[in-house]
């Protein structure tokens, strides 16, 4: 059974650039996942950041940008802000109407 | 402003099974797809399934086949989750979230809207 992965966790000082990724444990991720990425601190809703690979949600600060790196979706964090330090988590579509999610990323802002 | 509202807290028993509710507004109900997710405490973001409020069509995670059902009540514009034979590890936020594009856009697989949540605690 193939497995969405992400890094368990990154660490970045403020104004660095961080990119966390979305993988499989056998295949590559494409645009056809239509990858999208969410943030969510302790206790809140989660926030949906991007979708379709690379489009800006609503109201999503453009320091924030997706991507396919490679064989996986990428999501770019240019000047990481105190605010950013959260949980994020990729979504892809499997197909057939079934989507995953991966294990989550905890950034650290220090 | 679409707007997702869910039922409220539940403490249940194992074996026991958990209905939780999320009522539409601001939109258009037939024309989105609800999925649900949920989140363990301490966990990350577990996808369980969606439905097509136009007909009642539904896909499950292969997880929960078998235990979950989500239903629609066009009329009061609501979805319903419903996970029967309950563990201890069903203990969980459960989230109703609506799909970002409307159904025949071509804009898909992602969330615009969220439900505030629902814990639904499992223990005996």
């Amino acid at each position: 059974q193939t497995v969405v992965t992400q890094e368990p966790s990154f660490s970045v000082s403020p104004g660095e650039t961080v990119t966390l990724t979305c993988g499989l444990t056998s295949g590559s991720v494409s645009t056809t996942f239509y990858p999208s990425w969410y943030q969510q601190t302790p206790g809140q809703v989660p926030r949906t950041l991007i979708y379709s690979t690379n489009i800006r949600s609503s109201g999503v600060p453009d320091r924030f940008s997706g991507s396919i790196l490679g064989s996986k979706a990428a999501l770019t964090i240019t000047g990481a802000q105190s605010e950013d330090e959260s949980d994020y988590y990729c979504l892809l579509y499997m197909g057939s109407g079934i989507y995953v999610f991966g294990p989550g990323t905890k950034v650290t802002v220090l | 402003q679409a707007q997702l509202v869910q039922s409220g807290a539940e403490v249940k028993k194992p074996g026991a099974s958990v209905k939780v509710s999320c009522k539409a507004s601001g939109y258009t109900f037939s024309n989105y797809h609800v999925h649900w997710v949920r989140q363990a405490p301490g966990q990350g973001l577990e996808w369980m399934g969606i439905i097509t409020p136009s007909n009642g069509v539904t896909s499950y995670a292969q997880k929960f086949k078998g235990r979950v059902s989500m239903t629609r009540d066009t009329s009061t514009r609501t979805v319903y989750m419903e996970l029967s034979s309950l563990r201890s590890d069903d203990t969980a936020i459960y989230f109703c979230a609506r799909e970002i594009g409307e159904i025949g856009s071509g804009v898909c697989c992602s969330f615009d809207y969220w439900g505030q949540g629902t814990l639904v605690t499992v223990s005996s």
